[in-house]
């Protein structure tokens, strides 16, 4: 059974904090890691998908980096907004598999 | 908004209803999945259908009965279900390589529909 763990599970910071958070996965058989942002009552946003090791994506203040042979990959938010409150969630995807889900890092913003 | 919508939106029944969740993707993908997603728990993969075939099964109980009559609909019926049944249930879809092709397989979701069995 595959399994992706993110952390924190839960994180506040102040507007204007940077932020970052893990997800961790199997390292072998990698193919794929995706990135999704999900706000309450909202439909899961894909940020990014990342395939190679070392990969770099940005979007924004968001950018992501990814590590395949250690199995880890870190989600960055520079200069957090209130409107970056959501759950971030990370999926991992071995060739030809299924996306095994990761159970989220719910990130509040205050102003 | 992603292109997948699904309606109801939120659903009460009883553990003798019938009802049926309903998934409609406009962005042209050749494949559809049920998820459930429980209180703290991650995504929970139910059903896939590529090229309107089904083709994974996660032992899920067969109260849970899926139909995919095209590419663009998906359908969750639901019969006889039980309290533990109550969840958000997630529809998504992507576009699957082809053969002898690649492809990342992003999935785009829709917005849920939150199910309260009582």
């Amino acid at each position: 059974i595959l399994n992706v763990e993110q952390s924190p599970q839960s994180l506040h910071v102040q507007e204007g904090d940077s932020t970052n958070f893990t997800c961790s996965f199997p390292s072998s058989n990698f193919y794929a890691l995706h990135w999704y942002r999900w706000e309450t009552a909202k439909s899961p946003e894909a940020l990014f998908v990342m395939t190679l090791n070392g990969d770099e994506k940005k979007k924004g203040r968001i950018s992501a980096t990814l590590n395949t042979k250690e199995g880890y990959s870190y989600l960055y938010i520079k200069g957090s907004q209130p409107e970056d409150s959501a759950t971030y969630l990370c999926a991992f995807r071995e060739y030809g598999n299924k996306l095994v889900f990761g159970a989220g890092t719910i990130l509040r913003v205050k102003s | 908004e992603t292109g997948v919508t699904q309606t109801p939106r939120h659903l009460v029944m009883g553990m003798t209803n019938k009802k049926s969740l309903k998934c409609e993707q406009h962005l042209g993908h050749n494949a559809m999945y049920w998820y459930k997603q429980s209180a703290k728990k991650p995504l929970e993969l139910m059903f896939v259908y590529s090229l309107e075939e089904r083709v994974e099964n996660n032992s899920v109980p067969s109260r849970f009965s899926p139909e995919c009559p095209n590419s663009s609909h998906l359908f969750l019926h639901l019969h006889t279900l039980q309290p533990e049944d109550s969840a958000l249930y997630l529809c998504a879809s992507s576009q699957k390589g082809t053969a002898g092709g690649t492809s990342t397989d992003t999935q785009y979701f829709g917005p849920g529909t939150r199910l309260t069995v009582l």
